[in-house]
């Protein structure tokens, strides 16, 4: 069966940087984009951006623009995501989420158990 | 601020059934396929409606979508107190990013 697993909860102090891991099983890796949402405490969904597993080409959204970098280890069907400068508003869940293959858009269809980032002095 | 407009809650009885809207513009909802999201408390989204208004396997028949314009409408019937959850709206945008909505919380009374 499809899983994500993602790495454990982080606390980062301001200023620094985190990497989240996201680990694929159950499909082939290559063949599905791997997108990346996050949700502050108490707030909605927010997309950040995706990489072509097979490719490694990304796009990320413009309020992420220069402090975020996704890559992919396809040897490990790895996914992840950095996140630098960190602030005290980048405290939420972070999610990597697969994309549907059989879907026309773009809609999720699995989704990681999410990683816990905290920023604080 | 969320692109995609959804009302914060929703509420009805168990059985019966609930709406939940999602407005947006031409350059999200107009032009291309919406998504639907249940997440209950504490855990990660799950998705129930893909491109408007179909059902991943194993998601009920109870669950509907549709679109009509620039706005898109998940429906729940025969409510069941396992439905609560928040409920989030998604899709693509002209400037190449994925867009959510800021969330419905579905109660059953």
């Amino acid at each position: 069966q499809v899983q994500l697993v993602q790495s454990g909860a982080e606390v980062k102090k301001p200023g620094a940087s985190v990497k989240v891991s996201c680990k694929a099983s159950g499909y082939t890796f290559t063949g599905h984009y791997m997108h990346w949402v996050r949700q502050a405490p108490g707030l909605g969904l927010e997309w950040m951006g995706w990489i072509n597993a097979n490719s490694g080409g990304t796009n990320y959204a413009q309020k992420f623009q220069g402090r975020v970098t996704m890559t992919r280890d396809t040897s490990i069907s790895t996914a992840y995501m950095e996140l630098t400068r960190l602030r005290s508003d980048d405290t939420a869940v972070y999610y990597c989420a697969r994309v549907d293959a059989h879907s026309s858009g773009i809609s999720f269809d699995y989704w990681g158990q999410g990683t816990l980032v905290t920023v604080s002095s | 601020q969320s692109v995609l407009t959804q009302p914060p809650s929703v509420s009805a009885a168990p059985g019966q059934k609930v709406t939940i809207s999602c407005s947006g513009s031409s350059s999200n909802i107009g032009n291309n396929y919406v998504s639907w999201y249940q997440q209950l408390p504490g855990t990660a989204p799950k998705l129930v409606i893909y491109d408007n208004n179909k059902r991943p396997s194993g998601i009920p028949d109870r669950f509907s979508g549709s679109k009509s314009g620039t706005s898109a409408t998940l429906g729940i019937t025969g409510l069941q107190t396992g439905d609560e959850a928040d409920y989030y709206c998604g899709t693509w945008d002209s400037s190449l990013s994925g867009v959510f909505g800021g969330g419905t919380k579905l109660t059953v009374l």
